[in-house]
């Protein structure tokens, strides 16, 4: 399977610990997006890379979160201090670069935390 | 703030029926994108809209993209129960960051 892959696939962790995820693209896209999915909504975009470097961040993207992609290929996102509303979805995507790219989503780190 | 709404929210349909879901976007954008997603599961893509008129089909699914309207559909012809899902529409104004619709959970009854 060459497809998109996150790790773990589910995290129960108490509030006040650290967690971190990580996100195996597609080997040939160089972009690599994290989203958060909450029960009954759409993703929300959290932030993106382009080969190492983190191009955007959004407002959700608070300062108890950081992601990495130290060598442009496998991703993490790490949450400190997790708070029982960091509990959701945690989707990885990846696309091509230039140009309006399909992102392709992996399988999902399901949080919750208690 | 580009805002993104799909109706309905949620949709029951008898198998062999049509019907069309709507996704409205408030800003400028002629990169649409539809998505589905299964329970527990990821998000699979369905279409990629990149222009004025687009339209793109696939099976028992149409999707069409009105950019001065800011509106995408999403038709589905003679409903069968595979098609159960949850549907989003997504657009992109900022350059490869999707903003998403809530989703029209459909469900189809034999």
């Amino acid at each position: 399977d060459t497809g998109v892959s996150q790790d773990p696939r589910h995290k129960i962790t108490k509030r006040g610990q650290n967690v971190t995820f990580r996100c195996d693209p597609i080997s040939e896209h160089n972009r690599l997006y994290w989203y958060r999915q909450t029960l009954g909504q759409g993703p929300e975009f959290l932030t993106y890379f382009q080969n190492e470097a983190q191009l955007e961040k959004s407002r959700l993207l608070s300062d108890r979160f950081s992601a990495e992609r130290p060598k442009g290929s496998f991703s993490t996102l790490e949450i400190q201090r997790t708070e029982q509303g960091d509990s959701a979805m945690y989707l990885c995507a990846s696309s091509l670069a230039g140009g309006p790219q399909t992102q392709y989503f992996g399988p999902g780190t399901r949080l919750l935390v208690l | 703030e580009l805002k993104v709404e799909q109706n309905p929210l949620f949709l029951s349909m008898q198998e062999g029926k049509n019907y069309t879901i709507y996704c409205n976007y408030s800003t400028t954008s002629d990169r649409l994108y539809w998505y589905r997603q299964d329970p527990g599961k990821s998000l699979e893509s369905l279409f990629v809209l990149l222009s004025n008129g687009a339209v793109k089909q696939e099976g028992r699914l149409m999707a069409s993209l009105d950019t001065k309207a800011r509106l995408s559909t999403l038709h589905i012809t003679a409903a069968v129960h595979d098609l159960s899902a949850t549907y989003f529409c997504a657009v992109d104004n900022a350059g490869n960051m999707l903003t998403f619709g809530g989703g029209t959970r459909l469900m189809v009854k034999p």
